[in-house]
C-alpha cells in the first residue's frame, strides 16, 4: 500500500502544461528528496527528477519538479505526445526505514 | 553503457522458492548500492530491498522481510534476491537496479533493468 498519493490521471493538449501532485508525509517527503520517475509503455522506469528539481543529462527541459512541505510536483511543459506515460514519485520513508513510491499517474495526451 | 539483465524468473507454486539474478555491466559494480524493485501487472511500483556496495548493510519492505533475502558478488558484478515462501502477492515483473551512491539508503534508483517475470500461482 503506497503512502505517498498521487492523482490516477491527468492530462493535456500538445503544447500544455500538465502538472502532477504528490502527497506524503513528515517522514518522506516533509524529511527526504524526492526522485520522479517515468515509464513508457511496455517498458522499465526511468529516473525524470532527481533530488526533487535535478533533471538528469539527457531529461528535457520541458520537465520541472518541486517541493514544498510534505508535497511535491512534476510538471510538464509544452505537453507532447512522447510524454504518453505514467509518472511516479518516490521517497526515503524514516519510520519505514524504507523507500516508498507514489501511486503513479498516468498522462494522456489528447 | 550501463547493462542490468536480470534472470531466473518463471512460475513457481505458493510456498515454495525462486532465485533471481542480474549481471550488470558499464560501471564500477562495486562502488555502488544496488536494489530490487517490483510491479506486479499493471500495478504500481514497490521498493523490494537494497543492498550497499560490500553487502555488510542491507535493508527490506516489511511485506518481503523474513521470506526474501537479497546479495551480491562483486568478483562477479551480479546482484541475487534469494525468494522463499513465495506467495501469490509476490507475483509480478522483478526490476534490477543500480543505486545513486554506495549506501543504499541514499536516495534514487538510475538505471533499471528491463526486469523478470515472477508467477506464483497453484
Amino acid at each position: 500500500q503506497s503512502v505517498l498519493t498521487q492523482p490516477p490521471s491527468a492530462s493535456g493538449t500538445p503544447g500544455q502544461r500538465v502538472t502532477v501532485s504528490c502527497s506524503g508525509s513528515i517522514s518522506n517527503i516533509g524529511s527526504n528528496i524526492v526522485n520522479w520517475y517515468q515509464q513508457l509503455p511496455g517498458t522499465a522506469p526511468k529516473l525524470l527528477i532527481n533530488s526533487s528539481s535535478q533533471r538528469p543529462s539527457g531529461v528535457p527541459d520541458r520537465f520541472s519538479g518541486s517541493k514544498s512541505g510534505t508535497s511535491a510536483s512534476l510538471a510538464i511543459s509544452g505537453l507532447q505526445s512522447e510524454d504518453e506515460a505514467d509518472y511516479y514519485c518516490a521517497s526515503w520513508d524514516d519510520s519505514l526505514s524504507g523507500y516508498v513510491f507514489g501511486t503513479g499517474t498516468k498522462v494522456t495526451v489528447l | 553503457e550501463v547493462y542490468l539483465v536480470e534472470s531466473g524468473g518463471g512460475s513457481a507454486q505458493p510456498g515454495r522458492s525462486l532465485r533471481l539474478s542480474c549481471v550488470v555491466s558499464g560501471f564500477a559494480f562495486e562502488d555502488y548500492a544496488m536494489h530490487w524493485v517490483r510491479q506486479a501487472p499493471g500495478k504500481g511500483l514497490e521498493w523490494v530491498s537494497g543492498i550497499d556496495w560490500s553487502g555488510s548493510s542491507i535493508g527490506y519492505a516489511d511485506s518481503v522481510k523474513g521470506r526474501f533475502s537479497v546479495s551480491r558478488d562483486n568478483a562477479k558484478n551480479s546482484l541475487y534476491l534469494q525468494m522463499n515462501s513465495l506467495r501469490p502477492e509476490d507475483t509480478a515483473f522483478y526490476y534490477c537496479v543500480k543505486g545513486f551512491s554506495s549506501m543504499w539508503k541514499e536516495a534514487g534508483f538510475d538505471p533499471w533493468g528491463q526486469g523478470s517475470l515472477v508467477t506464483v500461482s497453484a
